[in-house]
């Protein structure tokens, strides 16, 4: 019954290869997000989407690309994988803004997906 | 300059004191505004929304000052269980865009 769940947990994988992250939400939210958090543990915002749409592109390389198949899911492939690509990768999904209370916008994270890219 | 600034600490404090962490941020067309918690090794979670009016959850209490684009977070009466990073956060472009500050270390000892 996880929120907001990603696979895999960990990824340790050679520079150069491509590999793919999932992200799959249950709350019935309609945005979804990717972040990077590296190793200064900053977060960093990458993707949002509304409804299956892009909305927000954080000038990321192109090497990343997310896909979402429905508002349920949010997946991120990336190819040829650099050294500096490994951190913490979190998804999220949140209802839209408007009204007050908690809802007005939470934001609610996957566990994360630790890449180490050697 | 970032656009969400905190002071990183750490904050050592002892268990029952009253610390308070601060936030600056930059863009004025900033729409909401919170603070999450983030244990180590564990994904971020909300603590609680920032209201102009000020608001309070318990032994926490944040502020809002939109004219100088300011946000406060104090917790009073610190339990152990307190330690961890608190991140500020700002959105906008209708909620899309999420900005994190870097964060600002707290550790509570016994």
């Amino acid at each position: 019954d996880t929120a907001v769940s990603q696979t895999p947990k960990y990824l340790v994988t050679q520079m150069g290869n491509d590999k793919s992250i999932k992200c799959e939400q249950n709350l019935g939210h309609d945005t979804m997000y990717w972040y990077k958090q590296d190793s200064k543990k900053f977060l960093k915002i990458m993707f949002s989407y509304n409804n299956k749409e892009l909305i927000i592109n954080e000038t990321v390389p192109n090497r990343f690309s997310p896909k979402s198949p429905d508002k349920a899911h949010l997946n991120l492939h990336i190819n040829s994988l650099e050294l500096g690509d490994s951190a913490v990768y979190f998804c999220a999904s949140s209802l839209p803004m408007g009204g007050q209370g908690r809802e007005n916008g939470e934001q609610f994270f996957g566990p994360g997906t630790r890449l180490t890219v050697l | 300059r970032k656009e969400v600034e905190q002071d990183p600490g750490p904050f050592n404090v002892p268990e029952g004191a009253t610390v308070a962490f601060n936030c600056t941020y930059s863009n004025s067309a900033s729409q909401s505004f919170f603070w999450y918690r983030q244990d180590c090794r564990k994904e971020p979670k909300l603590l609680m929304s920032v209201y102009s009016s000020g608001n309070e959850d318990g032994r926490f209490t944040a502020q809002l000052n939109r004219a100088s684009q300011y946000i406060s977070l104090l917790i009073r009466d610190s339990k152990l269980s307190d330690s961890a990073t608190y991140l500020c956060v700002v959105k906008y472009t209708g909620g899309f865009k999420t900005i994190f500050g870097a964060g600002t270390r707290l550790f509570v000892k016994a």
